[in-house]
């Protein structure tokens, strides 16, 4: 079957920087996306990644290992704002993206 | 950039009725929208695909008689839940995809629905 793990919560300090990661096992693999999810709000777009490597932007950046099936997103000079639930999902080889259960980010002053 | 709008962003209707909820791509065509279902603390659970002109896919466990989906034009996409019960209570989210292979899918606000 198919499997996306990521932890279901993780504590960080205001300031400080915090990676979630993600592992995978698809049918196939068209791409990786990070989504951010506020309490009682629809998802919005963080990163897409195809390739292996980093891709950066701004305070966050996303990692990929296709080899490994892993992915991390890395969230840098935290702030209280981004106190929030973080999806990882797959697109496999049928284009269908594969969602995992997300990580809810608490942010500490 | 892709807006999709979706409305009623918050409903409350009473066990037994029928609630519409409205999902429009504002800028851009969209021949396929997904409906997605998430109950409180948990992940988004796709229900179905809309397709435009043709039948809607229902995932695995979805009533297709009780989630009724219609996408007549390229631009909006409709789920009708039919005979509300207070365990269909939720938060519904439409999306479209993007163009192209790096296109995330493009989320409406979503519809928060509470059968009374």
């Amino acid at each position: 079957g198919q499997n996306i793990d990521q932890p279901t919560e993780m504590t960080a300090t205001e300031g400080a920087i915090v990676q979630i990661n993600c592992t995978y096992q698809t049918s196939g693999f068209n791409g990786l996306f990070w989504y951010q999810q506020h309490a009682g709000e629809a998802p919005t777009f963080l990163s897409y990644n195809v390739l292996d490597g980093l891709e950066e932007k701004g305070r966050f950046s996303s990692f990929l290992s296709r080899s490994k099936g892993y992915s991390y997103l890395l969230l840098k000079e935290l702030q209280m704002k981004d106190s929030a639930s973080y999806l990882c999902a797959v697109r496999d080889s049928n284009y269908q993206l594969i969602w995992g259960a997300g990580t809810k980010l608490i942010i500490k002053p | 950039g892709a807006v999709v709008s979706q409305h009623p962003s918050r409903v409350i209707c009473k066990s037994g009725t029928s609630v519409k909820i409205e999902c429009r791509s504002l800028d851009f065509q969209a021949t396929t929208m997904f409906w997605y279902r998430q109950f409180p603390k948990q992940s988004l659970m796709l229900m179905a695909t809309s397709n435009e002109g043709s039948k809607a896919t229902y995932e695995q466990g979805v009533e297709k008689d009780k989630f009724l989906i219609n996408h007549a034009s390229l631009t909006l996409s409709t789920l009708t839940v039919t005979s509300a019960h207070p365990e269909d209570s939720s938060f519904y989210i439409c999306s479209a995809p993007g163009q192209g292979g790096s296109s995330p899918l493009h989320f409406g606000n979503g519809t928060r629905l509470t059968v009374t």
